[in-house]
């Protein structure tokens, strides 16, 4: 089985710009959640979705907004890009009925120029 | 609120000597906690995971931790380091919705010595 895929790999925006980074969960698997890990640091929690819903949202600013959407995968938007938003961008699913724990992908590295 | 404290940055090991690494967290309740592991350009992958019961924990790679709730600590160890454990280790404590929302230390680099 495959495992939680993202996309793009790596990319650079310029400040001001907007950016959508998508993640595909793991098949079965039916909440994704975001999380922002800055170079030396470690990640930090940005939204959870489980079947479509917001249910758990970190302490960023409401340039970071996201979506669900009906085949589960999902969208990670950041609006009016700064510097500081340069990070790695981690998605992660699980299926709270079955095992609970997190599966990561690798991420999307965002630098921001 | 919650949180971790992961107090050492870098840890350098020898080849085949035993490892630990420190996590001390805060939380008012009965904490979900875990280890997870990142290998340069990789996501995380789930070591071991505590959430009630046996305070000593087995995870994969042969890792184990121990709940101390006294001490407010979850400990990683290995007997005994192999070289492909090279790695940034992380712990964290799962908030609120146990865990989904996972706040982490700011993690430990393992270095392991021929």
């Amino acid at each position: 089985d495959a495992g939680v895929t993202q996309s793009p790999t790596h990319l650079i925006k310029t400040r001001g710009q907007h950016v959508t980074l998508r993640c595909s969960p793991i098949s079965g698997h039916k909440s994704v959640s975001w999380y922002q890990q800055v170079l030396g640091q470690g990640p930090q929690f940005i939204f959870q979705y489980y079947e479509k819903e917001e249910r758990g949202r970190g302490n960023f600013p409401d340039r970071f907004s996201a979506r669900q959407f009906p085949n589960y995968s999902s969208e990670l938007n950041v609006n009016a890009l700064l510097l500081g938003d340069s990070a790695l961008y981690l998605c992660a699913s699980s299926s709270p009925d079955r095992d609970e724990k997190l599966f990561f992908g690798s991420g999307t590295q965002l630098s921001v120029l | 609120a919650q949180s971790v404290t992961q107090p050492d940055i870098h840890i350098t090991v020898s080849e085949g000597a035993s490892l630990e690494l420190r996590c001390n967290y805060s939380y008012g309740a009965t904490p979900y906690l875990f280890w997870y592991v990142q290998s340069p350009g990789q996501g995380l992958q789930l070591l071991l995971k505590y959430f009630s019961g046996d305070t000593l924990v087995q995870g994969i790679k042969g890792f184990e931790a121990e709940f101390k709730r006294s001490q407010s600590s979850f400990n990683l160890r290995k007997p005994s380091v192999h070289w492909s454990d090279a790695a940034e280790y992380f712990c964290a404590v799962g908030a609120g919705t146990g865990f989904q929302k996972l706040v982490f230390g700011t993690g430990t680099r393992l270095l392991v010595s021929p």
